[in-house]
């Protein structure tokens, strides 16, 4: 079946613009995951959703980070007025439920901010 | 702070030979850890959980076991082959959801 889908799959902005990051988890997967990985540095999280609520924000690191889930289903991360220090690789996951389940993750939008 | 350290050099191994892989954690309780693989320019992709109350886990040619009292977990790959070169990521969890990444170890298995 098909796995986690992200798109784009590079984006390149320029700094101060405002850019959105797509999501299609797994069909009939309630929960769902951003992660960010820098250069060198493990995963960050960011915010999960589990269906299209987001009990746990805690991650986004300024309030220039925002997500939102549709239908159970596609999920969008907006950044605002973009920053040198945004560029990374944005992963996304989903999991069959909220539980000690296995994430199947996305290939991730590498973000370029000039 | 809630620290995940592994190793921080790069493995570099003889094909045939057993790679060991070590993920350590301080101020952490996790309920349980997972073992994910990453190659270059791709997402992870899950290997193996433990729970906090297992000792040992296995599947074909991997190996993890987890001692809460050393607050580490070692992560073997046996027989290796060439195609087990990628970077291998610990991952803790405290609870149902939210998972906590090591840097990852990035292992080199020569043919």
């Amino acid at each position: 079946g098909a796995g986690v889908s992200q798109s784009p799959s590079n984006k390149v902005t320029e700094k101060g613009k405002d850019v959105e990051l797509r999501c299609d988890p797994i069909s009939g997967h309630t929960a769902l995951y951003w992660y960010r990985q820098s250069l060198g540095q493990g995963l960050e999280f960011l915010i999960y959703f589990q269906g299209n609520s987001a009990p746990d924000k805690s991650g986004l690191p300024s309030d220039r980070f925002s997500a939102e889930r549709t239908g159970g289903s596609v999920s969008t991360l907006t950044i605002q007025r973009t920053q040198q220090e945004d560029s990374a690789v944005y992963l996304c996951a989903s999991s069959l439920k909220r539980s000690t389940s296995e994430q199947y993750f996305g290939p991730g939008t590498r973000l370029t901010v000039t | 702070s809630q620290k995940i350290e592994q190793n921080s050099e790069a493995l570099n191994i003889q094909e045939g030979k057993t790679a060991t892989l070590t993920c350590n954690y301080t101020n952490y309780s996790p309920a349980y850890l997972q073992w994910y693989r990453q190659d270059p320019g791709r997402g992870p992709v899950f290997l193996l959980l433990i729970r906090e109350n297992e000792k040992e886990k296995r599947k074909e040619r991997l190996k993890v076991t987890f001692d809460t009292t050393l607050k580490q977990s070692l992560f073997h790959i046996t027989a290796s082959q060439p195609a087990d070169s990628a970077t291998y990521l610990c991952a803790l969890s405290s609870n149902d959801y939210k998972l906590s990444f090591g840097a990852g170890t990035t292992v080199t298995v020569r043919a």
